[in-house]
């Protein structure tokens, strides 16, 4: 099956720096999605972005599908940003979708104030 | 209008029981998933459901069952409980699975003891 690696595994930064998220991916993509997992454990939505740029506020991502690899920018990053992203995946196979995410490993972020 | 909402929250079972978990999806939404998050193996894909019908199964033994019913709630079910089974359980729904953003509830944590 399609392979989702993310990097780095581990990320601190200080308040108000910049960082860049990779998620690197095996095969063609139908649906690529970023999530922030809160302390709670709920994933919550923060791209649908299988091609293509979107920005949201201070996040941005950016997903080029023929190369096969997504980025999620984060700037000015606050404490309140902390914790795991998590890059998903779904992916076509013969018949189409497979109709399930692969989710890589996750980056733990640490925002430091 | 309102998310993913799954039940219980939070469970604690005994070795050999059996447990229920319930997810009723986003309005208008058709396709349910499951998944299972450990600190060892992340994220992994249970099963996914439309209109009633499995279409895909993750890599787990047949203790591990579902359903959807025709208002697009799904339960899943565990049986003869492990302690390996001990997980954050979540659901996702998504208006069709392939081409669609899927959302995620708060999940639910089951502990074995």
């Amino acid at each position: 099956g399609i392979q989702v690696e993310q990097s780095p595994p581990d990320l601190i930064l200080q308040e108000g720096a910049n960082s860049t998220l990779r998620c690197n991916f095996s095969d063609s993509v139908n649906n690529l999605q970023w999530f922030h997992q809160n302390p709670w454990g709920q994933l919550i939505n923060l791209f649908y972005i299988p091609s293509g740029t979107k920005q949201n506020g201070r996040l941005s991502a950016t997903t080029v599908a023929t190369e096969r690899y997504s980025l999620l920018y984060i700037s000015s990053s606050q404490t309140t940003d902390s914790g795991v992203y998590f890059c998903a995946v779904e992916s076509f196979n013969s018949g189409g979708s497979n109709y399930k995410l692969t989710f890589g490993k996750g980056t733990l972020l640490t925002v430091n104030p | 209008k309102a998310g993913v909402t799954q039940t219980p929250r939070y469970l604690i079972k005994t070795r050999g029981q059996q447990v229920t978990l319930s997810c009723s999806p986003i309005s208008g939404h058709r396709s349910v998933s499951w998944y299972q998050q450990t600190p060892g193996q992340g994220l992994q894909f249970l099963f996914e459901y439309f209109s009633e019908t499995q279409r895909n199964k993750g890599n787990f033994p047949g203790r591990f069952s579902g359903r959807q019913f025709s208002n697009s709630r799904s339960e899943m079910n565990v049986s003869t409980l492990e302690l390996g089974d001990s997980a954050l359980y979540l659901c996702a729904s998504s208006f069709v699975s392939g081409t669609t953003e899927a959302f995620f509830g708060q999940g639910t944590r089951l502990t074995v003891v």
